[in-house]
């Protein structure tokens, strides 16, 4: 079965400072390779995604994730952190042989920005 | 482009009540999704339609659920009677053909307090 895992529940950066923001899955198939940020009230807000080809993906808001299939990992990265990215983020994966296309979500990390 | 539009945006209930959310996703969008998110955890897909079929509602509580989307269009989806842990917030998304776009387009979601 489809998985995917959020190592930490929170990540405490400084404006300015690089941030990472982990996540691992476990499929039976090729991965489809989701992140997705939500704000306090909102609803989910697509960021970027892999399907396939390069491993590096460029997404909304400066965001990139690295996926890396020997260590079954997507984390999702930014050079520089700003204050208004502190959000929830979702990490979610979808397996290319499933019998549905559902979104299997982690359990999501808090990023914090500090001023 | 319009987004996904949910209505109610909060709803109070007691337990054993009936409540039901209203979903209207983007405009051409075949595939329309039902997530429930539990306070601390990730969506959860609770069912899947491709116009107005069903493609996977395996974890869809349906003693107590039942979702319908007559017209291929918008959705609804009802909790009868209602349980303390059926508060969540429920998140509806659609895509215009999954298998071509991947991610879904979220709405703000109805958030469900049962007390």
């Amino acid at each position: 079965a489809q998985s995917v895992a959020q190592p930490e529940d929170q990540v405490n950066v400084a404006e300015g400072n690089p941030l990472t923001v982990k996540c691992t899955y476990s499929v039976s198939g090729n991965p489809y390779l989701f992140w997705y940020v939500q704000y306090p009230n909102r609803g989910l807000q697509f960021l970027l995604k892999y399907i396939t080809g390069d491993n590096l993906v460029k997404g909304s808001y400066g965001f990139e994730a690295e996926f890396n299939k020997s260590q079954t990992s997507f984390h999702l990265k930014k050079p520089s952190a700003l204050v208004s990215d502190s959000a929830l983020y979702f990490c979610a994966v979808r397996d290319d042989g499933g019998a549905t296309n559902k979104l299997i979500f982690g359990t999501g990390t808090l990023l914090a920005v500090q001023p | 482009e319009a987004g996904v539009a949910q209505s109610p945006r909060y709803k109070i209930i007691e337990k054993r009540q009936s409540v039901a959310f209203w979903c209207n996703p983007i405009s051409g969008h075949a595939t329309l999704y039902w997530y429930q998110q539990i306070l601390g955890q990730g969506p959860k897909l609770l069912i899947q339609f491709q116009n107005n079929g069903v493609v996977d509602d395996s974890q869809l509580p349906k003693d107590r659920f039942s979702a319908e989307r007559l017209k291929g269009v918008d959705s609804t989806l009802k909790i009868q009677p209602a349980k303390l842990e059926d508060s969540a917030v429920y998140l509806c998304a659609s895509s215009l053909d999954p298998r071509t776009t991947f991610e879904g387009f979220f709405g703000p979601g109805t958030r469900l307090t049962v007390l």
